[in-house]
């Protein structure tokens, strides 16, 4: 049972915009910077959105991070059928004193 | 870019001790404010952080897993390593190692995975 919280999936249309969310508290979420991660089927994940809201480079436009409070949200906007993916949030936790994932969601899109 | 590959056995037996190795290229791990992790995927399953380690030998550990592990690093090879003792069924997974900076600021502190392996598989059984 993880400290930050993801729906287990999602789903939408091409060219939908779908966002995923991601519950923590404050000593994690609340208090420090969340990072997204995508993880294509049978690949390593990767980085997909640093310190809440930047992407690194090679990231396309049309994913968007933000936070507020002890939640985070990850936006896909135009959904694309090569966006069918795992997608985890990540913190670190002051009480833990360590790094925690949320448990991932899984994007299909249909 | 640094590039990292994961190595070491792919069956371990039951309360016997796991060893990894991840060996980086294209730069070095000791450049930077890059702390080194092990993360590992049970299949079918999120991801689970293992611990950390900067280049000055300081570690942070998963406080569910902190009894088991010990991590290390070897600068003048390029390596760190991971030791998990009296491993059952349920450590088997897809370990990986992975890599960024981390740093305090105004948003609190950040410590983000630049780098990943590819991932090992290893499996616990007898």
């Amino acid at each position: 049972q993880s400290v930050v919280t993801q729906p287990p999936s999602a789903s939408g249309t091409p060219g939908q915009r779908v966002t995923i969310s991601c519950s923590g508290s404050s000593s994690n979420i609340g208090s420090n910077t969340v990072n997204w991660y995508q993880q294509l089927p049978g690949t390593a994940p990767k980085l997909l959105i640093y310190s809440n809201n930047q992407r690194p480079s090679g990231v396309p436009d049309r994913f968007s991070g933000s936070k507020s409070g002890t939640s985070a949200s990850l936006a896909i906007s135009g959904l694309q059928s090569e966006d069918e993916a795992d997608y985890y949030c990540a913190t670190w936790d002051d009480s833990l004193n360590g790094v925690v994932f949320g448990g991932g969601t899984k994007l299909t899109v249909l | 870019q640094v590039q990292l590959q994961e190595s070491g056995p792919g069956l371990v037996k039951p309360s016997q001790t796991l060893s990894l190795t991840c060996t980086a290229s294209g730069g070095s791990i000791s450049s930077g404010s890059y702390y080194w992790s092990w993360i590992r995927q049970p299949a079918g399953k999120g991801l689970e952080w293992i611990g950390r380690i900067y280049t000055s030998g300081s570690t942070n550990y998963n406080p569910s897993l902190k009894s088991r592990v010990t991590i290390s690093v070897d600068t003048s090879k390029n390596q760190f390593s991971l030791k998990l003792s009296s491993v059952t069924a349920a450590d088997t997974a897809v370990y990986y190692c992975a890599g960024g900076v981390g740093y305090y600021d105004s948003s609190g502190y950040y410590y983000g995975f630049d780098y990943w392996g590819q991932g090992t598989l290893v499996t616990v059984s007898s």
